[in-house]
């Protein structure tokens, strides 16, 4: 069965660093999704794409945040310049137009120091 | 904004038993969808079971069944014949049909303990 792939699964980065967190989505899906879940809190959107460009995005993905399809298969999310607010676990999904569920991948868990 | 309220924290059954997580949820518009989210220690989200808003009927998977209240923006999971399998954290999640990049908007969780 096709899934949603991360890499990596644990990143730990020094507060100011640049992070770049990545994902394969499910080959024939169109949408595309990052959320964040900090430790004991609930999953919270950020952002969504569709057709080479943001659909959506929430209060939290600000300017230090970005997205890229830099191909036919990966779809990354870039923190420019981390904080130790943004240690969290990241959730890429995906999602086939017309279609209700949103798989999503294993998450990678990224540790701010 | 739509806001979505897991009223319950945590939650606990005895193997075999019948639970139900409750869920409620506030929103203006009439065509959206809702979720129920697993997320084990694993951390991995699974979807459990959706509902569709133009839908009357109850959604039901295997052990798992909603009850959907339009009126009252309520939707509880009921999960019959707890497995140990169950403990987790369940996500309560609203979706809304339009264009609109189709984010899922989660409530803050209910941890299911489940006990021998």
């Amino acid at each position: 069965e096709p899934e949603v792939t991360q890499t990596p699964s644990h990143q730990v980065t020094q507060m100011g660093q640049e992070v770049i967190l990545r994902c394969v989505p499910i080959s024939n899906h169109l949408y595309f999704y990052w959320y964040r879940q900090i430790l004991g809190q609930k999953v919270e959107f950020l952002v969504s794409f569709y057709n080479n460009e943001i659909s959506e995005k929430s209060e939290i993905f600000d300017d230090q945040f970005s997205v890229e399809r830099p191909d036919g298969s990966n779809f990354t999310l870039k923190i420019r310049s981390t904080k130790l607010e943004d240690s969290a676990m990241y959730f890429c999904a995906s999602i086939r137009t017309g279609t209700y569920e949103q798989y999503f991948g294993p998450g990678t868990r990224l540790t701010v120091t | 904004a739509q806001t979505v309220t897991q009223s319950q924290p945590e939650m606990s059954v005895q193997e075999a038993e019948t639970v139900t997580l409750s869920c409620t949820y506030d929103t203006s518009e009439s065509d959206y969808y809702l979720f129920w989210y697993k997320q084990p220690p694993s951390r991995q989200m699974i979807l459990v079971i959706r509902q569709e808003a133009y839908k009357q009927q109850n959604a039901t998977e295997n052990r798992f069944s909603v009850n959907f209240q339009k009126a009252a923006k309520s939707f509880s999971l009921k999960i019959s014949d707890s497995q140990l399998g169950d403990a987790a954290m369940y996500f309560c999640a609203y979706r809304v049909d339009s264009n609109s990049g189709y984010a899922l908007n989660f409530g803050k969780g209910t941890s299911l303990l489940v006990t021998p």
